[in-house]
């Protein structure tokens, strides 16, 4: 069964400091990795995809990297208008299937 | 309208209400999926349309059921739904639904149950 696992559950940076996070998976064959961001009360934005080991991705103050194991999404020098919540996603791995399994999610906040 | 629509934007409705939320993309998709949230729970997958043709269901209850009149429409009908079917109900699109493409996603319906 596919699984994917996102830590921590909910980060608090002042202005300014960078972190990561991360989201570790458990498929049998990836074939993507997707990051969304979710604002309160509205649907996922898409972030990046990523397709295999060693693979980066930026756009602006994030950059997403992907292991065969796990996604990080770096975060430098973040403001207050960064603060959502960070969703991993990876396709179903199932045949046939077309849907995404997601990870719970990380609520990030950033403090002016 | 561009992007992926979805009205109405909040439903309050009863168990013994019958109700149906719609879902629009202007992206040119032939891929439609549905999704519900849950506070503290992860998406989940209900339904997905690819060419108009239903090609999953996620083990949902019958009381949901799913329309796709043509590939860029998509309906969820509620009938006797219960107060733990209260959520965020997603729709998304994608090009052609092989599952490694991108989904976007509409603004969502947030459903109160009562």
């Amino acid at each position: 069964e596919d699984q994917v696992t996102q830590s921590p559950e909910a980060l608090r940076l002042q202005e300014g400091e960078s972190s990561s996070l991360n989201c570790s998976y458990t498929v049998s064959g990836l074939r993507g990795l997707f990051w969304y961001r979710q604002d309160p009360g509205k649907g996922p934005e898409f972030l990046f995809t990523l397709y295999s080991a060693g693979e980066e991705k930026e756009k602006e103050r994030l950059k997403a990297t992907l292991t065969k194991k796990e996604s990080f999404l770096h975060i430098t020098a973040p403001k207050p208008e960064d603060s959502a919540t960070y969703l991993c996603a990876v396709p179903y791995s199932g045949g046939g299937a077309d849907g995404l399994t997601f990870g719970k999610g990380t609520h990030l906040i950033i403090q002016p | 309208e561009t992007g992926v629509t979805q009205t109405p934007r909040h439903l309050v409705m009863g168990m013994t209400n019958k109700k149906s939320l719609k879902c629009e993309q202007h992206l040119g998709h032939n891929a439609m999926y549905w999704y519900k949230q849950s506070a503290k729970k992860p998406l989940e997958l209900m339904f997905v349309y690819n060419f108009k043709e239903q090609t999953e269901n996620n083990s949902v209850p019958s009381r949901f059921s799913p329309e796709c009149p043509n590939s860029s429409h998509l309906f969820l009908h509620l009938h006797t739904l219960q107060p733990e079917d209260s959520a965020l109900y997603l729709c998304a699109s994608s090009h052609s639904g092989t599952g490694s493409e991108t989904q976007y996603f509409g603004p969502g319906t947030r459903l109160l149950v009562l």
